[in-house]
């Protein structure tokens, strides 16, 4: 069974510029989850969405948006680049949504650089 | 601040050695996960944890849920250097809905 896949694995962009990454789920999976790590913060939730719906955000400005296909593929988009959006995204899929315990399977992301 | 708070932050021993890292929080969780990464990968998952002073064991690896379901740890037995790696703790709660990690611990195992 193929894991989550993740594209692209590196991204190199500069300030005010936009970026969308792709995720694709484990198939019957539902459920994606999409977290940015950096090491001073580590892993921050940044949204769920199930059944094409986000479900949970977290506190990230109105720059970062996703969204879900009916397959359940799903895409993140970081408008206005800055410096700070440099990090790890990482995208996590689960059977069922996450408040109903069910756990995660993570890609192993799309590492952004923002010059 | 983080809602979860691990410890120690960084750990280094000798194979050989055994280990135990910490996860606390004030909330009581509805369930806990334990994952561990290595660089350039995504988290994995080793255990999940329900119940009030659940305890599971995964090989040498040893959880356990506290009675109040407000913390957690896990007990590394004979570390060898295949278990070097970022040991995440995450939670869920009824309140939050989504699932918040930890800071983490980086566990070293040295030859």
């Amino acid at each position: 069974k193929a894991g989550v896949t993740q594209t692209p694995r590196y991204l190199i962009k500069t300030r005010g510029q936009q970026v969308t990454l792709s995720c694709s789920p484990i198939s019957g999976h539902r459920s994606v989850s999409w977290y940015q790590q950096t090491p001073g913060q580590g892993l921050q939730f940044l949204f769920e969405y199930f059944s094409e719906t986000q479900r949970n955000k977290g506190n990230f400005p109105g720059r970062f948006s996703g969204r879900q296909f009916s397959n359940s593929r799903s895409e993140m988009n970081v408008s206005t680049l800055e410096l700070g959006d440099s990090a790890l995204y990482l995208c996590a899929s689960s059977l069922d949504r996450v408040e109903n315990n069910s756990p995660l399977h993570f890609g192993n992301g799309t590492r952004l650089t923002v010059t | 601040t983080q809602l979860l708070e691990q410890s120690p932050q960084f750990l280094s021993i000798q194979e050989g050695e055994n280990l135990t890292v910490y996860c606390n929080s004030s909330s009581v969780f509805s369930s806990l996960q334990w994952y561990r990464q290595e660089p350039g990968e995504g988290p994995v998952l080793l255990v999940t944890v329900v119940t009030g002073g659940e305890v599971k064991k995964l090989k040498r690896l040893t959880f356990q849920f506290g009675d109040a379901r407000k913390d957690s740890s896990l007990h590394i037995t004979a570390a060898q250097p295949g278990d070097t790696g970022l040991y995440l703790c995450a939670g869920v709660t009824d309140s939050w809905g989504k699932l918040q990690f930890g800071a983490g611990t980086q566990v070293v195992v040295t030859p």
